[in-house]
């Protein structure tokens, strides 16, 4: 187990609509990632926060927003949801940003399904 | 831009062979890690490698790192069937703000 959790496992919804993605990071990590993984694809890197703040941002669509809280948690809101969305969705978390030597801690994942 | 690749992106071996997996990055990288992924599952570290010619060994698994020619090595020695899963290299860039890059994926299938 990682410490890092994810909600919800899977979720299943209809093209253009809304969802939330949540993540609580491992206790004392500061940094999330957010990551995509499309069917036999890589891990795309979506965007980072630290503390609090957006951090960096790779691939994210207009659609898609985050934000961490103040406790730390963070939240995906994907939005006018489109069949291609469909994904794996990760959540990481490390230390800070830079972190220090260790990697990155991988939360389960959620599953979305775009119908 | 970063880019990091893998190759091969599948790999199906006998039980009881050798192989390696190469993780080819295009810019400057402080610190080079590998993760596997079984079907379905999140990812695991296997390691983190920070400098030019660390070599890092665990179990069947041996990573190394050469900073100069931007490449990393996951060797396999004599596979078993228990080692497949999907192997993933990824890079933190260290120019601007910090991403952790993720290659492509390569795919094992160890064959009994």
């Amino acid at each position: 187990d990682s410490g890092v959790t994810q909600t919800p496992k899977h979720l299943i919804t209809a093209t253009g609509q809304r969802v939330t993605l949540r993540c609580s990071p491992r206790s004392g990590d500061l940094s999330v990632y957010w990551y995509q993984q499309s069917l036999d694809q890589g891990l795309q890197f979506l965007i980072q926060y630290y503390n609090g703040e957006e951090r960096a941002k790779g691939n994210i669509l207009e659609r898609f927003s985050a934000q961490q809280f103040p406790d730390l948690h963070s939240e995906l809101n994907l939005s006018s949801l489109e069949l291609g969305d469909s994904a794996l969705y990760f959540c990481a978390s490390s230390v800070g940003s830079p972190g220090p030597n260790s990697p990155l801690h991988f939360g389960n994942g959620t599953r979305l399904t775009v119908t | 831009e970063l880019k990091v690749e893998q190759n091969p992106l599948f790999l199906s071996m006998q039980e009881g062979k050798n192989y390696t997996i190469y993780c080819n990055y295009s810019t400057t990288s402080d610190r080079l890690y590998w993760y596997r992924q079984d079907p379905g599952k999140s990812l695991e570290s296997l390691f983190v490698l920070l400098s030019n010619g660390a070599v890092k060994q665990e179990g069947r698994l041996m990573a190394s790192l050469d900073t100069k020619a931007r490449l990393s090595t996951l060797h396999i020695t004599a596979a078993v069937h228990d080692l497949s899963a999907t192997y993933f290299c990824a890079v933190r860039t260290t120019s601007g703000t910090y991403k952790y890059i993720f290659g492509t994926g390569t795919r094992l299938k160890v064959l009994a």
